[in-house]
């Protein structure tokens, strides 16, 4: 079945990387999306990764995606505490249901000055 | 131009009361989407609409919750004989066509119920 895990909390220091894990268990996954959610915001797409690619970098976000342990990552480099959000994995399948996402439940980031 | 919005941004019903919110979509997108965000569960499809297709109710918890999107473009999620568990963030999104990675998402309402 779909299901995709997240560790719930990730605590850094201002100026430090970030790195957001993911797991998901459904191989056939056609994209692989991060989300970010501000308090008392919707999701903001940050970026997605298509399952044939191993990486994709913008700006201060490099995703890595390893296909064949189903572990996805999102690092942000020199993090400043306007990244201060949780953060959101989710992935889309091939096929007629291509529309629906699966997210993880969350990971709240904490950027500490 | 405007995003997704989603009214009321707030709610609180009592049990057993019917609720309805509603999601104005981005101008021209043609799918929609909505999803609920609550504690226990996360986030989890509810229910999508893609033009004048059928659409694809697989995600509605119950046959207390219906969805209705009139004229291609406003949707309306309603809830009958509220229950608490129901209380969590409904959020909307749209998109240009049916694909997920062009999903543009509503600030949400929250909805509670006592």
């Amino acid at each position: 079945g779909e299901d995709v895990e997240q560790s719930l909390f990730l605590s850094v220091r201002e100026g430090d990387s970030s790195v957001i894990n993911c797991t998901y268990t459904d191989s056939s996954s056609t994209y692989l999306y991060w989300y970010k959610q501000e308090p008392g915001a919707g999701l903001q797409l940050l970026t997605y990764i298509f399952s044939n690619m191993d990486m994709k970098q913008d700006q201060r976000l490099t995703v890595l995606l390893n296909k064949k342990d189903k572990h996805l990552s999102l690092r942000i480099a020199d993090t400043q505490t306007g990244d201060s959000a949780i953060y959101f994995c989710a992935e889309s399948f091939s096929g007629g249901s291509n529309y629906k996402l699966t997210f993880g439940k969350g990971t709240l980031l904490t950027v500490n000055p | 131009g405007a995003g997704v919005s989603q009214s009321p941004s707030n709610k609180v019903t009592e049990k057993g009361k019917d609720v309805e919110l509603r999601c104005d979509p981005i101008s021209g997108h043609t799918a929609l989407y909505w999803y609920r965000q609550s504690l226990g569960q996360g986030l989890e499809f509810l229910i999508y609409f893609q033009g004048n297709s059928a659409p694809d109710k697989s995600g509605l918890p119950s046959d207390r919750f219906s969805a209705e999107r009139t004229g291609g473009s406003v949707s309306t999620l309603t809830i009958q004989r509220t229950q608490q568990e129901d209380s969590a963030v409904y959020l909307c999104a749209s998109s240009p066509g049916g694909r997920a990675e062009t999903q543009y998402f509503g600030p949400g309402t929250r909805l509670l119920v006592l």
